[in-house]
């Protein structure tokens, strides 16, 4: 079963670009059928879905955040990237990946998360 | 986008059964069958509990249990254990390509 893991800066200021890396082990992101996906969770609250990439290319994002959202894969190192660009203080949270099959059902297998968090 | 509805919060006594009743449109829960439930403990990452309205993953007991009736989903939870313990999250597939989470629901085990 894959492992995911996040990893990047904690700490982005208010209008710069936010950066995440996700590591796969434990499987495969050009696997058939899982898309991989970013969910963010703000302190205290719910879970917001951000976007979604299947390793060839098809991407599925929230409409609320896709003007300045970009997911990507990199079949060779195994990882799925997230960027956000000109971020708020609203756009502190925890960031999770996680695997999504078909790119619009469930989320089966999900990193630990990373908190970011937005200066001004 | 809006999310699906959930109750913010539900209780029980060990041993009792509750439900979480998760509220959406015709465009998410009732055309499609793509509703899944997840758990999460504090401080700790979702786990996958219910997909596809009424599936359960490996290793997930059979207390959990899902149903959808039209534009609701619900999530069962029988013979509640403190371990129960957790907020709730349901999500849907919404048309167009989009997928959207409930609001998310705390459960105590009194």
């Amino acid at each position: 079963q894959p492992q995911l893991q996040e990893s990047g800066p904690g700490l982005v200021k208010s209008s710069e670009t936010l950066s995440l890396t996700c590591s796969v082990s434990g499987g495969s992101v050009s696997s058939s059928t899982f898309y991989w996906g970013w969910v963010r969770q703000p302190p205290g609250k719910g879970l917001e879905w951000i976007g979604s990439m299947y390793y060839s290319g098809n991407t599925y994002y929230n409409p609320s955040l896709k003007s300045r959202v970009t997911v990507s894969v990199d079949t060779s190192k195994n990882q799925v990237s997230l960027r956000v660009t000109s971020v708020t203080a609203a756009d502190t949270a925890v960031y999770y990946c996680a695997r999504h099959y078909l790119g619009i059902d469930y989320f089966d297998y999900w990193g630990q998360g990373a908190l970011v968090t937005v200066s001004s | 986008q809006s999310a699906l509805t959930q109750p913010a919060s539900v209780s029980g006594s060990p041993g009792q059964s509750i439900t979480i009743s998760c509220i959406g449109t015709s465009s998410d829960i009732g055309g499609y069958n793509y509703v899944s439930w997840y758990q999460q403990h504090p401080g700790k990452a979702p786990e996958l509990m219910i997909y596809d309205v009424i599936n359960r993953p490996s290793g997930i007991s059979n207390r959990f249990s899902g149903s959808k009736s039209g534009n609701t989903a619900s999530l069962t939870i029988s013979g509640l254990q403190a371990e129960d313990e957790a907020d709730y999250y349901c999500s849907s597939y919404r048309s167009s390509g989009t997928v959207v989470f409930g609001g998310g629901t705390k459960l105590t085990v009194l």
